[in-house]
């Protein structure tokens, strides 16, 4: 059964800092992972996709990484802004025609002004 | 066009109540899942809808469970004699046959029992 860790569950940072959000995975024979956003009270954001035959994604001030033999995911995010702050959840997508995604826990992240 | 509609946002019901969630997927949406998100559980898969097959139903965690998705479009949720422990979020999520990976959520709704 593929499980899916995120720690730690909560971080917080001074505005500017430059961060690393880790997303780790138990089952390596997947299809592709996603990392999400979610604000307070609200569903969740897809914010970068990679492929299983992919290494990386970028979009603007987000960079995601994935190392499918290891088991990782990383997201990165430059020059964090007070916006920045929700809850990270990245969700991995097996093989096959099911698409349902296992999620983390998520990391609840927030930078402070 | 518009995303992913959820109602009720929120619903507030006595123990051993039916409640029933609406979903409406984006217009042209084949795929339709849903999950819940309790808290310290995080997001769990529900139940999936892809076309006219048959639906994956392996995440539903008993049998007052049930959806239904009619005419491709709209699902409705249905919890019979709802217990505390199903007070959780539910959210409903939809994607696009032709290519995308990409599952666009809803707003979900806020499900209390008490």
């Amino acid at each position: 059964k593929q499980e899916v860790t995120q720690i730690p569950a909560a971080l917080s940072v001074p505005e500017g800092e430059n961060l690393v959000l880790n997303c780790s995975f138990t089952d390596s024979a997947i299809y592709n992972l996603q990392w999400f956003r979610q604000d307070p009270g609200k569903g969740l954001t897809s914010l970068l996709l990679i492929q299983s035959s992919q290494r990386e994604q970028t979009s603007g001030r987000l960079n995601a990484s994935l190392d499918k033999s290891s088991g990782r995911s990383t997201l990165y995010i430059a020059a964090s802004q007070p916006g920045d702050s929700a809850t990270y959840l990245c969700a991995v997508r097996p093989y096959g025609a099911n698409s349902k995604l296992t999620f983390g826990k998520g990391i609840t992240l927030s930078v402070r002004p | 066009g518009a995303g992913v509609s959820q109602s009720p946002s929120n619903k507030v019901t006595e123990k051993g109540k039916d409640v029933e969630l609406r979903c409406d997927p984006i217009s042209g949406h084949t795929a339709l899942y849903w999950y819940r998100q309790s808290l310290g559980q995080g997001l769990e898969f529900l139940i999936y809808f892809q076309g006219n097959s048959a639906p994956d139903k392996s995440g539903l965690p008993s049998d007052r469970f049930s959806a239904e998705r009619t005419g491709g479009s709209v699902s409705t949720l249905t919890i019979q004699r709802t217990q505390q422990e199903d007070s959780a979020v539910y959210l409903c999520a939809s994607r696009s046959r032709a290519g995308s990976e990409t599952q666009y959520f809803g707003p979900g709704t806020r499900l209390l029992v008490l």
